[in-house]
């Protein structure tokens, strides 16, 4: 079944300075990756999603690139302030099912002021 | 609106017994989902719904039971409680699958299963 591996799996940047976080995906025919922002004692949440036939997408300081070839996907946050802190999986929906999605086991990103 | 609600919030159980957490949304969502979480381990899929009537199975199934009677409301059941079981719940919810439609999730359960 797909499998969907995330790294780092902790990262700590200064705020202001830029994030990535990287997954690879196992399923060459997953189309649909997702990324939710679960911060502290809360439910997660999208922040932003990217489909199969775009390379890129952003939306303000938070950008998603999807290398297909590669079966890679990347979250980048620029500018990074200390609510960005929180914890961030991908996801990918797996070429068996699109009633689901795999999740990633996260990364914990910490902004220090 | 209230989105997606879960109950109770938090539950401590004993090995053997069983419970049932209620997962609840008015958004007329077709899609539900139970998922697992564990530190270190992301979300896990349990059991899902692709509407009402309908359950399959997820990533991780065992020990869990689930239904799906009215469309607003989706039910996980333990039927008797391990250690293993000990985890924080979350409920979602989608409009359509998952492929295609974002997924809202509750605020979450934490069970402790001593």
């Amino acid at each position: 079944g797909e499998n969907v591996e995330q790294h780092p799996s902790t990262l700590s940047v200064q705020e202001g300075d830029s994030a990535v976080i990287k997954c690879t995906y196992s399923d060459s025919a997953s189309n649909y990756f997702p990324w939710y922002k679960q911060e502290l004692g809360k439910r997660p949440q999208l922040i932003i999603d990217i489909r199969s036939n775009v390379g890129e997408k952003k939306d303000q300081r938070i950008a998603v690139t999807l290398n297909k070839t590669a079966k890679h996907f990347s979250l980048h946050i620029t500018e990074t302030q200390p609510e960005d802190s929180a914890v961030y999986f991908c996801a990918a929906t797996p070429k068996t099912s699109y009633d689901k999605v795999i999740f990633g086991p996260g990364t914990s990103l910490s902004v220090i002021p | 609106n209230a989105g997606v609600t879960q109950t109770p919030k938090f539950r401590v159980l004993k090995t053997g017994q069983s419970m049932t957490l209620l997962c609840a949304q008015d958004m007329n969502h077709e899609y539900m989902y139970w998922y697992r979480q564990d530190p270190g381990m992301g979300l896990r899929l349990i059991h899902y719904s692709v509407g009402e009537g309908t359950t399959a199975k997820g990533e991780v199934p065992d020990g869990y039971n689930v239904s799906r009677l009215k469309k607003q409301n989706f039910l996980l059941g333990l039927e008797s409680a391990a250690p293993s079981q000990t985890s924080v719940y979350f409920c979602a919810s989608s409009y359509g699958p998952t492929g295609a439609y974002e997924q809202y999730f509750g605020p979450g359960t934490r069970l402790t299963v001593t």
